[in-house]
């Protein structure tokens, strides 16, 4: 069983501001997504990840696979409130024709105005 | 992720009633996923199916809970005699055949509230 710790599990900043969230895991991932999730709503893919080393930026927002592909971050730059909400990162196996996909822990973000 | 539906969105049962949530997966997607949420949580996986096929059921309870996908209609993730312990959210996401490096795109979820 794979599992993937997150840290920090909760974190409260001012707007304006930076932050980082890590993923690890001591298992290989074939690759890694990255969900942000608000109340009462489904999780929304920002972003998925393959190579090893492989850095990807969406706005403000700056991922980076390891480069063992065990572990991930998340950075957001300039933090807004509309950043606020539940980040999860998601690993997948692919073995047999099939994708198995585990989930984090979860970093709930609060941007403070 | 709106290609992904859930139904109902809400569902209220007794304990002791059955509870029938379902998925209907995106056009050309054959991978389903069931998850679990408890407030405050992440999500915790509960099976995976391809049509008429269950891949991975490890995380679903061995009693009570039940899912299928058929070849025709949606997925459907059965829970007899609900105890107010299964109340949460549960999400649905699917994925194209073979998945190789493709992503899961989730639905709005199904909130079951057992009273």
């Amino acid at each position: 069983t794979q599992l993937l710790e997150q840290s920090p599990q909760f974190l409260s900043i001012q707007e304006g501001e930076n932050l980082t969230v890590y993923c690890n895991s001591s298992s290989v991932f074939s690759s890694l997504q990255w969900y942000r999730q608000e109340p009462g709503e489904g999780p929304v893919l920002l972003v998925t990840v393959v190579t090893g080393g492989e850095v990807k930026k969406l706005k403000r927002l700056t991922f980076q696979f390891g480069d063992a592909r065990k572990d991930s971050s998340l950075h957001i730059t300039a933090a807004q409130p509309g950043d606020t909400g539940l980040y999860l990162c998601a690993g997948a196996v692919h073995s047999g024709g099939y994708q198995k996909v585990t989930f984090g822990t979860g970093t709930k973000l609060q941007v403070i105005p | 992720n709106a290609g992904v539906m859930q139904n109902p969105r809400h569902l209220v049962r007794r304990r002791g009633q059955e509870a029938r949530l379902r998925c209907s997966p995106m056009k050309g997607h054959s991978h389903v996923y069931w998850y679990r949420q408890l407030p405050e949580e992440g999500l915790k996986f509960m099976v995976y199916l391809q049509k008429e096929n269950i891949i991975d059921e490890s995380g679903m309870p061995k009693e009570r809970f039940s899912a299928e996908f058929p070849k025709e209609g949606p997925s459907i993730l059965r829970i007899q005699q609900v105890v107010r312990g299964d109340s949460a959210a549960y999400f649905c996401a699917s994925s194209p055949l073979k998945g190789t490096n493709t992503e899961a795109f989730f639905g709005q979820g199904t909130r079951l509230t057992v009273v």
